[in-house]
């Protein structure tokens, strides 16, 4: 069977490094997706890898690795506003994708 | 902005009762998806629509049916909810290549009395 796997709650401190990491096994593999949800809003698109390696958006970094089933969310110089959940998705050979439960970061002042 | 809008944030409904959730979308965007969205589950699909008129089944797609009869437009239909259906309701949107972002509607949490 397909499955993502992410922690469910993760706690950090504001202006601290968290790291969210999420391992997959999958039918396939078309690119994994990193969202944003905060509590009672939309998923928001925050990063996309197809290829092994970080990507860099600002504060926040996505690292994969294809032959570990393997990603993760690097969130630097966290903010109250951080506080949300992280939702970890891959695209199966389908075009599909296959989302995790989400991890709930929580930021302490 | 890629604007994707839900007819209701909140619903509540009998057993039994038709449901219509609906969903607009102003990009022009050819995918359209509904998903479901329960506590300790990934979001699950439940149709998913490549073009005006055309749907397939997602994972979960029993209970369920949609309509999609104008581009930005994607309904889905509850023809007799039951208490198991109660979730939050995500409809989504994505243009036509796969490798593209899908952006979602704000949600419709549905409750079945």
């Amino acid at each position: 069977g397909q499955n993502i796997d992410q922690p469910t709650e993760m706690t950090a401190t504001e202006g601290a490094i968290v790291q969210i990491n999420c391992t997959y096994q999958t039918s396939g593999f078309n690119g994994l997706f990193w969202y944003q949800q905060h509590a009672g809003e939309a998923p928001t698109f925050l990063s996309y890898n197809v290829l092994d390696g970080l990507e860099e958006k600002g504060r926040f970094s996505s690292f994969l690795s294809r032959s570990k089933g393997y990603s993760y969310l690097l969130l630097k110089e966290l903010q109250m506003k951080d506080s949300a959940s992280y939702l970890c998705a891959v695209m199966d050979s389908n075009y599909q994708l296959i989302w995790g439960a989400g991890t709930k970061l929580i930021i302490k002042p | 902005d890629v604007k994707v809008t839900q007819s209701s944030r909140y619903l509540v409904k009998r057993t039994g009762e038709k449901v219509f959730l609906e969903c607009v979308q102003d990009m022009d965007h050819e995918n359209m998806f509904w998903y479901r969205q329960d506590p300790g589950l990934g979001l699950r699909l439940i149709y998913f629509s490549y073009d005006v008129k055309m749907k397939e089944k997602g994972d979960i797609p029993e209970g369920y049916s949609v309509s999609r009869e104008k581009k930005e437009r994607f309904s889905l239909i509850l023809e007799s909810a039951s208490t198991n259906q109660t979730s939050m309701y995500l409809c989504a949107s994505s243009p036509l290549a796969e490798y593209n972002e899908q952006f979602f509607g704000p949600g419709t949490r549905l409750t079945v009395l």
